[in-house]
Parts: C-alpha cells; sequence; structure tokens
C-alpha cells in the first residue's frame, strides 16, 4: 500500500506556543488530504478536509483560525495548532488519499494514514 | 449526512474462534467501505475495503460482506489469532469520496 509519513511523532509545548505537523505522502501524489483528531479510546474525529491548491474545508466545531492547514504541494499538508493549550492535547491523525484509473476507466480511492503525531501541551 | 453505527463495542474471542464485526450506515449514496485496523498508540492500517459494485470480497482469514439494500456490511475474521487484537474500524463515503465516516470502533480481544 501506500505510505504516509508524519512529523514529528510527538511533541510537548508550553501553553500558548504554536505547533507545526507536518504530512507527507511519499510514493503518491495526494491532492486531497484529511486531519482527524483522535481522543483515548474513541474514534477518529475528522477536523477538516485539506485540498492542494485551494483552502480546506472544516468540520462543524473546528475552528479554522485555531487549527491553520496549509496544502501547499501534492505530496505535503501542515496543521497548525495555534497558541495551543492544554485543552488541545490530543492525537492528530493525517490520512492522504490515493486517487488510482482502474481498468473500467473509473477512479478508486484509497485513504492511507500517517503514523500520528501525540500532542501534550503544559 | 452519512452516519454510521458499528456494533458490538467490544468482543472477546479464544484463539481460533470467528469474529464478527457489523457496521450499518444511512446513507444509500455511500459507495465505499473500508476497515481499519488500529493497534495501540499506531496508525490505522487499512485490512479489506469493499466497493459498492461487488457484495463479497476475501483476502485470506479476512472477509467483508455488503448488503446495500440493508445497509449494512460487515467484517469476518476466521481463525483467530493473539496478533488480531486490536481496535477495528468500519468507514464509509458517500459517492465522490469527499471524507470518510467512521464507526465508533469494535476492539477485539483474541485470548491464547
Amino acid at each position: 500500500g501506500a505510505v504516509v509519513s508524519q512529523h514529528p511523532s510527538r511533541v510537548i509545548c508550553k501553553s500558548g506556543t504554536s505547533v507545526k505537523i507536518e504530512c507527507r505522502s511519499l510514493d503518491f501524489q495526494a491532492t486531497t488530504m484529511f486531519w482527524y483528531r483522535q481522543f483515548p479510546k474513541k474514534s477518529l474525529m475528522l477536523m477538516a478536509t485539506s485540498n492542494e491548491g485551494s483552502k480546506a474545508t472544516y468540520e462543524q466545531g473546528v475552528e479554522k483560525d485555531k487549527f491553520l492547514i496549509n496544502h501547499a504541494s501534492l505530496t505535503l499538508s501542515t496543521l497548525t495548532v495555534t497558541s495551543a493549550h492544554p485543552e488541545d492535547s490530543s492525537f492528530y491523525i493525517c490520512s492522504a488519499r490515493d486517487r488510482e484509473l482502474a481498468a473500467s476507466g473509473r477512479y478508486t480511492d484509497t485513504q492511507y494514514f500517517g503514523p500520528g503525531t501525540r500532542l501534550t501541551v503544559l | 449526512g452519512e452516519n454510521v453505527e458499528q456494533h458490538p463495542s467490544t468482543l472477546s474471542v479464544q484463539e481460533g474462534d470467528s469474529a464478527v464485526i457489523k457496521c450499518t450506515y444511512s446513507d444509500s449514496a455511500s459507495n465505499y467501505f473500508p476497515w481499519y485496523k488500529q493497534e495501540l498508540g499506531k496508525r490505522p492500517q487499512l485490512i479489506i475495503d469493499i466497493r459498492s459494485n461487488v457484495g463479497e470480497k476475501k483476502d485470506q482469514r479476512i472477509a467483508v460482506t455488503l448488503n446495500k439494500t440493508a445497509k449494512h456490511f460487515s467484517l469476518h475474521i476466521t481463525e483467530t489469532q493473539p496478533e488480531d487484537s486490536a481496535v477495528y474500524f468500519c468507514a464509509a463515503t458517500p459517492s465522490g469520496f469527499q471524507k470518510l465516516v467512521f464507526g465508533t470502533g469494535t476492539r477485539l480481544l483474541v485470548s491464547p
């Protein structure tokens, strides 16, 4: 399957600082990437859809000024948590959409996940 | 919008037994149904997926069935092994693939 990397894997920061998380598709181009947040023992909560060359689409209740997303190339999307506070501590996971043209002539999409970033805000 | 329900939330089986996890979805336009396995602290790993033009797909010990009329799909794991222990998530996506909607997860425990 396709490979998605994420950096850093863990980060600890002080309250009020900003943290940037990178998500890269290593062996395919991804026009669309997704950012999720996962609380302990819970499912993945979609935060936003990141589209290359355009503005991200945020899910209801997610503050766009708090969670800045940039998708400047076909292999890189970044999530910046601005003015982080302890309640922002969480496991953040990205995914990238791998779109392939099937023999039928239709596109098939598969989503591959990065390894996640554990953010701790003190 | 799409809503995905997943059952059971926890499942304990003995090694060698079969395990079945079921999901239902609400949006009849959904056409892609992946299953992910997530071990503690790790990324979700795609283990199998099915598209709406087929009713069943199998990959060694893992199979997925889809009933479009009833809007439900299931994951079947045969001859379970302790390394199958993990949290399994189902998901669905409407036509156009703008995003995945995940189920709440099933914690599978396979005892030796």
